[in-house]
């Protein structure tokens, strides 16, 4: 299995409080992404990095916002939790632009109270 | 924008029978790539096989084969000799080419299997 680690695997918080999803990688790979799981939805991506500082918007970008000081990790932050939020959270990594080897992490079940 | 679609919510297959999954997807692009992903109950995402648009063969993975038609925009999956551990949740997905990971997803089709 891929080297990707995804803390916490579940939290529940509040509305309104703000929330951190770590993801941890050590297969050095440039590319890292977080994606969201909602039924009727399939997966929908969120924010990808492609570089150490280099992030960029996916289709659902609203109300989150990542990092990437360092290669291995990926934060997701959620300045102010709503329960449209309330989801399960994947992380994936791939080597470069092709994704023929695109892993993804075991996910994170967020739930917004 | 592009899209995929999956209009089969749940299949259902009896063990060792066949069983094809559905896909279309929009798109005015010509290169790009299409994926099937399973997700098992225990929430893994697990790539089960993968087509580049440019090429006309078919790919396989042993059980797994799709039926790509490029000029209909379809990407259908046939497991042969069905299991009851490929009793999943089933996604296709589509890649721009040199998009990276910046996959478009379809909604599931959740395959159950009958012992």
């Amino acid at each position: 299995d891929a080297g990707i680690t995804q803390s916490p695997r579940h939290k529940v918080t509040e509305t309104g409080t703000p929330v951190t999803l770590r993801c941890h990688q050590t297969e050095n790979h440039r590319y890292m992404y977080w994606y969201r799981q909602d039924p009727g939805h399939g997966l929908r991506l969120i924010h990808y990095s492609y570089g150490v500082k280099d992030t960029d918007k996916g289709e659902v970008s609203d109300g989150y916002s990542v990092s990437r000081s360092k290669t291995e990790d990926f934060l997701l932050t959620l300045e102010s939790a709503t329960s449209s939020q309330t989801s399960v959270y994947f992380c994936a990594i791939s080597e470069g632009a092709s994704n023929e080897k695109l892993f993804f992490g075991s996910g994170t079940q967020l739930s917004v109270l | 924008a592009q899209t995929v679609t999956q209009s089969q919510p749940e299949m259902s297959v009896q063990e060792a029978e066949t069983v094809t999954l559905s896909c279309t997807y929009d798109t005015s692009e010509s290169d790009y790539y299409l994926f099937w992903y399973k997700q098992p109950p225990s929430r893994q995402m697990i790539l089960v096989i993968r087509q580049e648009a440019y090429k006309q063969q078919n790919a396989t993975e042993n059980r797994f084969s799709v039926n790509f038609q490029k000029a209909a925009k379809s990407f259908s999956l046939k497991i042969s000799d069905s299991q009851l551990g490929d009793a999943a949740m089933y996604f296709c997905a589509y890649l721009s080419y040199n998009q990276g990971g910046k996959l478009i997803f379809g909604q599931g089709t959740e395959l159950s299997v009958k012992p």
